[in-house]
């Protein structure tokens, strides 16, 4: 069975960065890229970037695309989203998806990890 | 970008009603558009890709439609399980950019 882990909840400061991981299990880690989401409270799902964990070939938003990083290591099937520059802003759920098909659809979504920004 | 509006934003339906909820991109996207279910303090969960196909495993009570710019989720005898908030998802734009619809919020009268 297809299952994406990720790490546990982070509490940073503003200026600070954050490094969640997404650990894939039950497929073949190098055909499937990994795109990651993030959720503000009361807001709707925002497309951060993707990686291609065959050859680390990335792709980010614009809106993210000074700040973020998307890593992965193959030999323990985990990809990695590194932000910086926290502000509160970036208090949100973050969510690791593998993409599917023709189409692109997100099947399945890791659990989700929650990132606290405060002071 | 390609902007995605769901509507309506929120719903209240009895169990065994039929629900619809459209979503609608600011380009044509031909059918490449994917709804999603979330229950509170969940992941969301794929419920129809391309459009119209059910995955393995999704009551065949979802049933998605449209193309090009207009498309439609519909519950077709609403569940208590149902109870969530629908996102619909574009993954037309090249590069690939993909954007969400606000979401849509279902719950039971």
């Amino acid at each position: 069975q297809v299952h994406l882990v990720q790490s546990g909840a982070e509490v940073k400061k503003p200026g600070a960065s954050v490094k969640v991981s997404c650990k894939a299990s039950g497929y073949i880690f190098t055909n499937f890229g990994i795109h990651w989401v993030r959720q503000a409270p009361g807001q709707r799902l925002e497309w951060m970037g993707w990686i291609n964990p065959a050859n680390g070939e990335t792709r980010y938003s614009q809106k993210f695309q000074d700040r973020v990083t998307i890593t992965r290591d193959t030999s323990a099937t985990t990809v990695y989203m590194d932000l910086s520059s926290l502000r509160s802003e970036d208090t949100a759920l973050y969510y690791c998806a593998r993409v599917v098909g023709l189409h692109d659809w997100f099947d399945p979504w890791g659990q989700g990890t929650l990132v606290t920004v405060s002071s | 970008d390609i902007q995605m509006t769901q509507s309506p934003s929120s719903l209240s339906a009895s169990i065994g009603d039929s629900v619809s909820i459209t979503c609608r991109a600011s380009q044509g996207i031909s059918i490449y558009l994917n709804w999603y279910q979330q229950k509170p303090g969940k992941a969301p969960k794929l419920l129809i890709y391309a459009a119209s196909s059910l995955p393995s495993g999704v009551p065949s009570r979802f049933s998605g439609s449209g193309s090009g710019t207009d498309f439609t989720l519909t519950i077709s005898g609403l569940q208590p399980e149902d109870c969530a908030t629908y996102y619909c998802q574009q993954s037309y734009s090249t590069p690939r950019m993909y954007t969400f619809g606000q979401g849509t919020k279902v719950e039971i009268k």
